[in-house]
Formats: structure tokens, C-alpha cells, sequence
């Protein structure tokens, strides 16, 4: 099983900052597999981020993701009071499909 | 618009089958594949497995042959069945649309089961 290991757990930031995100591998990952999302509270994930790099539709251009092999990087350019959430990365390459634990991003 | 909703008791007992239902509307069944996670209480997120619309399934090998996932095309629906259940299978069950080469980009709004006697 692939076990993906995101950090920081949480990050405390202002709007208008920037947020990175990382999610680390146990094995490679192709980027193909290599998905975000975010998950705001009492909500369901929404799919951000698919093939390592791609916006799903309707994501702001704020949110851009990279990183290759066993190193992947969520990156929010300035932050909005929406973007405040947990967000997941999630490898699907490899059964069983596995999710990290979240990144909290919360307002400092 | 795609549109997935789970239905399902809320409540099992212990030992019991959690049953759940996700009906899919804006979009056939066909074609794409159908996942279940869940999400324990102020915890992350676990896929349980999918079925694809032929009635291929992938299961989560952590669950120990204890999850059924059933496909009816013709009601556009896919469901799950978690039998011998115990209190840690207490959680939000999401279903999920996938397809290949493609993450889960449609979810149900999830519904929580609770497994107490």
C-alpha cells in the first residue's frame, strides 16, 4: 500500500499569504494518479487538482499543484476566507487507492 | 448537472450489515466507475472500493472481505453492503464518481452511519 504523508498537519496563515502544501510518497506515484481536493467542514471533498498539475473545473487559478515521483506540492496563491479547509492529497495508481491524513490550513 | 445521493439507515447495530444506496442522476451509470469512501469522525478519508459499470469491483484489501459493492443499471444506482460491522465502522459513507485514468471528480454529500447497539 502506498502511503501518501502530508504536511504540516496545520498551517496557520492571513488571507492574501501564500499556502504550500506537501505530499510525500511511500513509492513513486505517477502524476497521473496524483489528485487534490479540498474539504470544508460538514461538506464533501471537491476535487481541486488532477494529474499532479491540472485545476479541475471551475478551480480558481490560484490553486496550482506540481511535483513528480514521490514529492507533491499544492501551492494557494493568496489566500482567500474561502480557501480556509483541510485539504487531501489522494494517489489512485496503486490499489488500494490511498488519501494522506489532510493539511489544515486555518486563519492565523 | 451530476447529481449522487446516498441513502441508507443511519443507525446499525453491531455484528449487522450497513446497506447504503447511491442513486446517480444527470449522467448514466455507464462508462465510469463508482466509489465508496467513508470518514470516520474528525479523521480522514478511507476508500472502501469501486464498482465499474460492468460489475467489476476493487475492494479495500483493510477491509478484510467484509464489503459487497452492487451495481443496477437499470435504476442508475450502485450500492454497499459492510457486513459484521462494529463500533469503528462508525463514519460519513461518501459515494463517488471515477473514472479511468481520472479521480473522483462527483460526490454524494455523504450520510452518517452509526454502529451502536
Amino acid at each position: 500500500e502506498i502511503v501518501l504523508t502530508q504536511s504540516p498537519g496545520t498551517l496557520s496563515l492571513s488571507p492574501g499569504e501564500r499556502a504550500t502544501l506537501s505530499c510525500r510518497a511511500s513509492q513513486g506515484v505517477s502524476s497521473t494518479y496524483l489528485a487534490w481536493y479540498q474539504q470544508k467542514p460538514g461538506q464533501a471533498p471537491r476535487l481541486l487538482i488532477f494529474g499532479a498539475s491540472n485545476r479541475a473545473t471551475g478551480i480558481p487559478i490560484r490553486f496550482s499543484g506540481s511535483g513528480s515521483g514521490t514529492d507533491f506540492t499544492l501551492t494557494i496563491n493568496r489566500l482567500e476566507p474561502e480557501d480556509f479547509a483541510v485539504y487531501y492529497c489522494q494517489q489512485f495508481g496503486s490499489s488500494p487507492w490511498t488519501f494522506g491524513q489532510g493539511t489544515k490550513v486555518e486563519i492565523k | 448537472q451530476v447529481h449522487l445521493q446516498e441513502s441508507g439507515p443511519g443507525l446499525v447495530k453491531p455484528s449487522e450489515t450497513l446497506s447504503l444506496t447511491c442513486t446517480v442522476s444527470g449522467a448514466s451509470i455507464r462508462g465510469y466507475y463508482w466509489n465508496w469512501i467513508r470518514q470516520a469522525p474528525g479523521k480522514g478519508l478511507e476508500w472502501l472500493g469501486y464498482i465499474y459499470y460492468t460489475g467489476s469491483t476493487n475492494y479495500n484489501p483493510s477491509l478484510k472481505s467484509r464489503v459487497t459493492i452492487s451495481v443496477d443499471t437499470s435504476k442508475n444506482q450502485f450500492s454497499l453492503k459492510l457486513s459484521s460491522v462494529t463500533p469503528a465502522d462508525t463514519a460519513v459513507y461518501y459515494c463517488a464518481r471515477g473514472n479511468y485514468n481520472f479521480p473522483f471528480d462527483y460526490w454524494g454529500q455523504g450520510t452518517l452511519v452509526t454502529v451502536s447497539s
